[in-house]
């Protein structure tokens, strides 16, 4: 089992719909999590981090944690073209070297007219 | 302009050669990162460090080196040993180890065999 897992997609959504990106990880210990977005060609961008279970919402971003059933996931409202990229969900895990991020291998996100 | 600057853009590297990422800070951010992605891949941690003089082996280490003689430097050497070098290579900072400070990146340099 991996990691942090993602479906790779790609996802397509009309403009103007909800976008439902997913993401499973397996240390239960995972304490922080993060979603990033990346353009083709472009380094990652962060846009939303969650700690605790529940939602958290940044404009048309809301990121989604439950813990129990180690699952987070990123929810765009009103999804505009700029929106495609590929979005890479990134889990803290802690070791004796220090905090680390695992990364899912991304989910490519399609916004179509 | 605070940021994470890597140079150069574009990297090309002969056979049996070393190449030298930079990778430079002014976010006064204590620890740093370095990461590599293939296509379809996500991202696989190379070498971290949390201090200046300390750094420790990632995930994928083997065929590269580092050094952190300065907070705001971080450089990654891609040796002779490493047989695939091609790929996008992304530096990261962060303010501390605190698993709650996210990681930002740099804008990448990626590396090709000659």
């Amino acid at each position: 089992q991996k990691e942090v897992e993602q479906n790779s997609g790609p996802l397509s959504v009309p403009e103007g719909a909800i976008a439902s990106l997913n993401c499973t990880y397996s240390d239960r210990v995972s304490q922080s999590f993060f979603w990033y977005r990346q353009y083709s060609g472009k380094s990652p961008e962060l846009i939303m981090s969650i700690y605790s279970n529940g939602d958290k919402e940044d404009g048309r971003f809301t990121a989604q944690l439950n813990k129990a059933s180690q699952y987070v996931s990123l929810l765009i409202r009103d999804s505009q073209p700029s929106d495609s990229a590929t979005y890479l969900c990134a889990v803290n895990r802690v070791t004796g070297g220090g905090n680390k991020l695992t990364f899912g291998t991304g989910t490519q996100l399609k916004v179509e007219l | 302009d605070g940021g994470i600057t890597q140079s150069p853009k574009y990297l090309f590297r002969k056979e049996g050669q070393n190449v030298t990422l930079s990778c430079e800070q002014n976010l006064n951010h204590d620890a740093m990162y370095w990461y590599r992605q293939d296509p379809g891949q996500g991202l696989r941690l190379i070498y971290y460090s949390q201090i200046v003089n300390d750094f420790q082996k990632g995930d994928i280490a083997e065929g590269y080196s580092v050094s952190r003689e300065k907070k705001e430097s971080f450089p990654l050497t891609v040796t002779s040993a490493q047989k695939n070098p091609t790929a996008f290579y992304l530096c990261a900072s962060s303010p501390g180890t605190n698993s709650y400070q996210p990681q930002h990146f740099g804008d990448g340099t990626r590396l090709s065999i000659l």
